[in-house]
C-alpha cells in the first residue's frame, strides 16, 4: 500500500461546479497534513494545512478523519484558474524521519468554460 | 524576502559531466530539502538537511551529494551525469519551529542529460 493515495483524474468539470479529492494515508502516527497546488511545469506550492477540525480558506474546505485516515479537499465555485494538479502531503512520523513530506502523485483538475 | 532561489533555471549536460545546482533560501529555515521530478511522476527525496553541517540521503541519492556549509545555502552536486538524471529538481525548506515542517519550494532546475 502507497504511503500517501490519491486518484490521479483527470478531474473535468465546468466553471462554477464544485469538486472533492480525497486521499488516504497509511501511517496512524502521522501528525501534519496539507494541500499544495502544482502548475504545470512550476513548482508545488502550499495551498493550505489540514487541522482535526476542518479549515476553510475561500472557496476551498480541508476536512481530517483520523480514525479513517484520509484527508479531503473541497473547491467550490471552480474558477479557470483552479486548474492544476493537487498534492495530498503528509508528514512522516518515527526516529530520523522528522520534518520530512510525504507527497502523494497528485489529482489533476481541469475545469472548463 | 525572495524565499528559495536556484539556478540554473535550464541546463543541458552531456553524458559523463559534472555540474552543481544552487539553492538559497533567505527565510533562516534550519531545514533544507532537494527532490526530483520525473515527468508525470511524483515528487522524490535526494537528500536533506536538518541544519548546516548535518545532511542525510533521501529516497533515491545515488549520482549526486551535497553540503550544508551555511543555514542559507543547500547545494546538490551531480558527478558523471547519466540519462537517468534527466529531471526537473526542485529545492525546498522548512522551520522546525512550527513543529508542522510545510516546506516551501524554488522554481526548479530542468536539467536534460544527453
Amino acid at each position: 500500500r502507497k504511503e500517501v493515495e490519491q486518484d490521479p483524474g483527470p478531474f473535468n468539470v465546468p466553471e462554477g461546479a464544485t469538486v472533492a479529492f480525497n486521499c488516504t494515508y497509511s501511517n496512524s502516527a502521522s501528525q501534519s497534513f496539507f494541500w499544495y497546488r502544482q502548475d504545470c511545469r512550476k513548482e508545488p506550492k502550499l495551498l493550505m494545512s489540514v487541522y482535526s477540525s476542518g479549515n476553510e480558506d475561500g472557496r476551498f474546505t480541508a476536512q481530517l478523519n483520523r480514525a479513517s485516515q484520509y484527508i479531503s479537499l473541497l473547491i467550490r465555485d471552480s474558477k479557470l484558474s483552479d486548474s492544476a494538479t493537487y498534492l495530498c502531503v503528509v508528514n512522516m512520523h518515527g526516529s530520523g524521519n522528522t520534518g520530512k513530506l510525504i507527497f502523494g502523485q497528485g489529482t489533476t483538475l481541469q475545469v472548463k468554460p | 524576502n525572495a524565499g528559495v532561489t536556484q539556478t540554473p533555471k535550464f541546463r543541458i549536460l552531456k553524458i559523463g559531466q559534472s555540474m552543481t545546482l544552487q539553492c538559497t533560501q533567505d527565510m533562516n529555515h534550519n531545514y533544507m530539502y532537494w527532490y526530483r521530478q520525473d515527468p508525470g511522476m511524483g515528487l522524490k527525496l535526494i537528500y536533506y538537511s536538518v541544519g548546516a553541517g548535518i545532511t542525510d540521503k533521501g529516497e533515491v541519492p545515488n549520482g549526486y551529494n551535497v553540503s550544508r556549509s551555511t543555514t542559507e545555502d543547500f547545494p546538490l552536486r551531480l558527478e558523471l551525469a547519466a540519462p537517468s538524471q534527466t529531471s526537473v529538481y526542485f529545492c525546498a525548506s522548512s522551520y522546525s519551529g512550527t513543529s508542522r515542517y510545510e516546506q516551501y519550494f524554488g522554481p526548479g532546475t530542468r536539467l536534460t542529460v544527453t
